[in-house]
C-alpha cells in the first residue's frame, strides 16, 4: 500500500529558509501535494506538483521532486512567525482519487 | 481558489445522539467529495469517498452505519455520526475536487465533534 513519511519536527529562525522532507512510496503517484494546517483550522493548498516536473517555484515556496527517489521536499524562503503551522505533504493514490497524507511536520518560528 | 464550506465548526453532543456535518463547494461542483477524521497531533486518515448521487465508498475499519454519508447534489455532501459515543470525538475534514480542473482537492475548516 502506499505510505508518506516525514519528520515530525523542524524549528527555524525567523528570516531563515525552512525545508520539510517527505518520502512516499507509490511510484504511480501522479500528483504530489502540500498543505498547511494552523492550529484548530482545516487544510490550506500551498502548492501541487505534477510527478513529471522535478522543480516548482512559487514566490517564497519552493518544490523540488526526486522522483527516482521519491522524495518531495518544499523550502520556504525568508521564514516568518506566520508560517509557524503543521506541514502536510500528500499524494494522490493508485485509484487517482482520495490523498494519502503524511503525518505532517511542525514548523516552529522563532523572533 | 476554489472554497469549500464546512459546518458546524464546532458541536458538543451528548452520548446517544446523532450530529451531521455538511460540507459544501461554494463555487464549483464536486462530483467526489471525502470525509477524513483527524485525531490530536495525527495525520489525516481518509473514512470515505462521498459519490454524488450513488453509495458511499468506506474504508476499511469503518461503519458505515455509524458514519452515514449522504451526497445528494453536486454541491453537498453530509457525514452524520450517529448515536455517538465519547471514542467518536475527534476533527472531521471534508474535501472536494473540483469536476473540471481535478487536479486539487480543497478542504473544508473543520468540525471539531465532542461527545460527552
Amino acid at each position: 500500500g502506499e505510505d508518506v513519511e516525514q519528520s515530525l519536527f523542524l524549528s527555524v529562525r525567523e528570516g531563515d529558509s525552512s525545508v520539510i522532507n517527505c518520502t512516499y512510496t507509490d511510484s504511480s503517484s501522479t500528483y504530489l501535494y502540500w498543505y498547511k494546517q494552523e492550529p484548530g483550522a482545516g487544510l490550506q493548498l500551498l502548492t501541487y506538483i505534477f510527478s513529471n516536473m522535478d522543480m516548482k517555484q512559487d514566490q517564497r515556496l519552493t518544490v523540488l521532486l526526486n522522483k527516482k527517489d521519491k522524495h518531495l521536499s518544499l523550502r520556504i524562503a525568508d521564514t516568518q512567525t506566520g508560517d509557524s503551522a503543521i506541514y502536510f505533504c500528500a499524494e494522490r493514490n493508485q485509484a487517482g482519487t482520495a490523498l494519502i497524507f503524511g503525518k505532517g511536520t511542525t514548523l516552529s518560528v522563532s523572533s | 481558489g476554489a472554497v469549500v464550506s464546512q459546518h458546524p465548526s464546532w458541536v458538543i453532543c451528548k452520548s446517544g445522539t446523532s450530529v451531521k456535518i455538511e460540507c459544501r463547494s461554494l463555487d464549483f461542483q464536486a462530483t467526489t467529495m471525502f470525509w477524513y477524521r483527524q485525531f490530536p497531533k495525527q495525520s489525516l486518515m481518509l473514512m470515505a469517498t462521498s459519490n454524488e448521487g450513488s453509495k458511499a465508498t468506506y474504508e476499511q475499519g469503518v461503519e458505515k452505519d455509524k458514519f452515514l454519508i449522504n451526497h445528494a447534489s453536486l454541491t453537498l455532501s453530509t457525514l452524520t455520526v450517529t448515536s455517538a459515543h465519547p471514542e467518536d470525538s475527534s476533527f472531521y475534514i471534508c474535501s472536494a475536487r473540483d469536476n473540471v480542473g481535478y487536479t486539487e482537492a480543497f478542504f473544508g475548516q473543520g468540525t471539531r465533534l465532542t461527545v460527552v
